[in-house]
């Protein structure tokens, strides 16, 4: 079946530290895929999404690039800052279903 | 927009005790979901529904009643509150766009305690 595995965590950063958080899939179809970002809180976030093989993601600093052949979707962002800190999900969703398949999470700690 | 909403914001129930949460979303979206999250376990999935009349289960149903009353607003009942129910709740709606691809947009959550 579709599913999406994530990095555990908790992980601890100093500011402006280089992150990765990985993340790879299975899936039966062609899918989408999708980092979301949690605030203390607060619901679910969009962070940034990519659609095909080779599709670069990117927002807010934080880029993902599909890539069918490792079937992954590591987020990364070159610098961190505090206001960074918050929980990111891996997700993804195949275009012949409703339905979306979320990692467990990664809690990332940015400390000053 | 308001995106999509959802009430209560927080909630202490006895166990035995029933209780409505309402979601509704203004995007015009076909599809909404009930998803619970819990400590390391992310999110799971207890209800969907694809379109207004329309709806299916999800990895977790037991224990839960859903009510997609009309496009804007799917809500779900708890019958009969356990304390295995204390979590969090999301309420989500789907775009899907021109080529197919699904995005989902997440209300704010209601904080659940069963007592």
């Amino acid at each position: 079946g579709d599913s999406v595995t994530q990095m555990e965590g908790p992980v601890t950063l100093s500011e402006e530290a280089f992150l990765t958080i990985n993340c790879t899939y299975t899936a039966t179809g062609y899918p989408s895929l999708f980092w979301y970002v949690q605030y203390p809180g607060e619901g679910l976030q969009l962070l940034l999404k990519a659609t095909k093989a080779d599709d670069k993601g990117s927002n807010k600093g934080f880029e993902a690039t599909y890539r069918k052949e490792t079937t992954s979707f590591h987020l990364e962002k070159g610098s961190v800052q505090v206001s960074d800190s918050a929980v990111y999900f891996c997700a993804l969703s195949v275009n012949t279903g409703n339905q979306f398949y979320f990692g467990t999470g990664t809690s990332l700690t940015v400390i000053p | 927009n308001a995106g999509v909403t959802q009430t209560p914001k927080f909630q202490v129930l006895k166990t035995g005790q029933s209780m409505t949460l309402q979601c509704a979303q203004d995007m015009n979206h076909n599809s909404m979901y009930w998803y619970r999250q819990d400590p390391g376990m992310g999110l799971r999935l207890i209800y969907y529904s694809a379109s207004e009349g329309t709806t299916d289960k999800g990895e977790v149903p037991n224990g839960y009643n859903v009510s997609r009353l009309n496009k804007r607003e799917f809500s779900l009942r708890l019958e009969s509150a356990a304390p295995s129910q204390t979590s969090v709740y999301f309420c989500a709606s789907t775009f899907r766009s021109g080529s197919g691809t699904d995005t989902q947009y997440f209300g704010p959550g209601t904080r659940l305690t069963v007592l």
